[in-house]
């Protein structure tokens, strides 16, 4: 079955910085990318994905790359400001089967 | 448009009790998933409904979770009897055609 691995598990930056964060996956038949930002003790929300089809998608500072060759997908958050610190999931899926399989995830702490 | 919406949001309860989660889906979403998040780890998909039918519950620990979708509509998962190790947070998430998963706010589970 699928395996998404991600890092790192943490991210420390500084206001105003840029925060990039990796994953890789196993399943070439993987279609659809997306990735969910996780507040303490709140719901995973969706920020952005991206399908295979496309290599790179943006939506303001949010931006997600994917090299389908290596296997492999980031988040770009442009513009780092203390409100996008939360915990950052990707995840990968076959869309005929539509299970998501998520990354351990990433710690983002944005300093002011 | 309303979010999925789960009850109860706490649930403090001994191990070797029985325990049952409640989940209402976004009006007109086909497809419901049940995932577990361990603290610090990605959520895990336990079950995967489309309407009132199992479309993958692989990682679903049968001899004591069950779940059901009767009617297509809400959902309810059980824990019977449950162990130290459920303790978790269950999230409850819906789609429609398309691979957008919307989480609802979870359930917390102690084990005691």
């Amino acid at each position: 079955g699928e395996n998404v691995e991600q890092h790192p598990s943490t991210l420390s930056v500084q206001e105003g910085d840029s925060a990039v964060i990796k994953c890789t996956y196993s399943d070439s038949a993987s279609n659809y990318f997306p990735w969910y930002k996780q507040e303490l003790g709140k719901r995973p929300q969706l920020i952005i994905d991206i399908r295979s089809n496309v290599g790179e998608k943006k939506d303001q500072r949010i931006a997600v790359t994917l090299n389908k060759t290596a296997k492999h997908f980031s988040l770009h958050i442009t513009e780092t400001q203390p409100e996008d610190s939360a915990v950052y999931f990707c995840a990968a899926s076959n869309s005929g089967f539509q299970k998501l399989v998520f990354g351990t995830g990433t710690r983002l702490l944005v300093s002011p | 448009e309303a979010g999925v919406a789960q009850s109860p949001r706490y649930k403090i309860i001994e191990k070797r009790q029985s325990v049952a989660f409640w989940c209402n889906p976004i009006s007109g979403h086909a497809t419901l998933y049940w995932y577990q998040q361990i603290l610090g780890q990605g959520p895990k998909l336990l079950i995967q409904f489309q309407n009132n039918g199992v479309v993958d519950d692989s990682q679903l620990p049968k001899d004591r979770f069950s779940a059901e979708r009767l009617k297509g509509v809400d959902s309810t998962l059980k824990i019977q009897p449950a162990k130290l190790e459920d303790s978790a947070v269950y999230l409850c998430a819906s789609s429609s055609q398309g691979e957008t998963q919307y989480f609802g706010p979870g359930t917390r589970l102690l084990v005691l």
